[in-house]
């Protein structure tokens, strides 16, 4: 089975301040991870993917995720804060070696706020 | 432009009154999916379908019904809404059904309250 899990519902960052967003995850094989953000009233919108390769991905927007094996972690990254990143991010897995058809699993979210 | 769009957007009704969410996308993607989101619980899926005239059940498929007659389309049904569907929905859209890297696309969201 696979599961994602954010620890924290909540993260609060003064503006110009890096941001971290938390994300470990559980899979029988290796993983294919995503980060995806909600802006208020709207949809998710996709951020950034793992695949293969650099451990770290970069990401629209500036953010980017750093991929650890060893933790099972997928943390969400942006050097400086900006109002605007004000949302709600979700973490999102998938095994590798599941059928195309198996569905994403996301996190329950965390709510990032970012503080003028 | 590329979109999911979704239909209604916002929704009240009552208990045991049959409707329907629309969902349509312009991307002739193969694969569409519903999830629900409710607070603490993140998304959850309810239906998915990998083209048309295939569909499966997901995580939370109690109490809904989908059709996939064209490929654009993917109707969201609850014949007997009840209040424990209150909830917000998402159509998502990825371009195949077999490639577990495709990110998917969601639409803007419906919210349904049933009292």
């Amino acid at each position: 089975a696979q599961s994602v899990a954010q620890p924290e519902d909540q993260v609060n960052v003064a503006e110009g301040n890096p941001l971290t967003v938390k994300c470990t995850y559980s899979v029988s094989g290796n993983p294919y991870l995503f980060w995806y953000v909600q802006y208020p009233n709207r949809g998710l919108q996709f951020l950034l993917k793992y695949i293969t390769g650099d451990n770290l991905v970069k990401g629209s927007y500036g953010f980017e995720a750093e991929f650890n094996k060893s933790q099972t972690s997928f943390h969400l990254k942006k050097p400086s804060a900006l109002v605007s990143d004000s949302a709600l991010y979700f973490c999102a897995v998938r095994d590798r070696l599941s059928a195309g058809n198996t569905p994403l699993v996301f996190g329950k979210g965390t709510r990032l706020s970012v503080i003028a | 432009e590329a979109q999911v769009t979704q239909n209604p957007r916002y929704l009240i009704t009552v208990t045991g009154k049959k409707l329907t969410v629309t969902c349509s996308q312009n991307m002739n993607h193969e694969y569409m999916s519903w999830y629900r989101q409710d607070p603490g619980l993140g998304l959850r899926q309810i239906y998915y379908s990998m083209n048309v005239e295939v569909t499966d059940k997901g995580d939370v498929p109690e109490g809904y019904k989908v059709s996939r007659k064209e490929k654009r389309n993917f109707p969201l049904i609850l014949e007997s809404p009840s209040p424990n569907q209150t909830s917000l929905y998402f159509c998502a859209t990825s371009l195949g059904s077999l490639i577990s890297t495709d990110t998917q696309y969601f639409g803007p969201g419906t919210r349904l309250t049933v009292l």
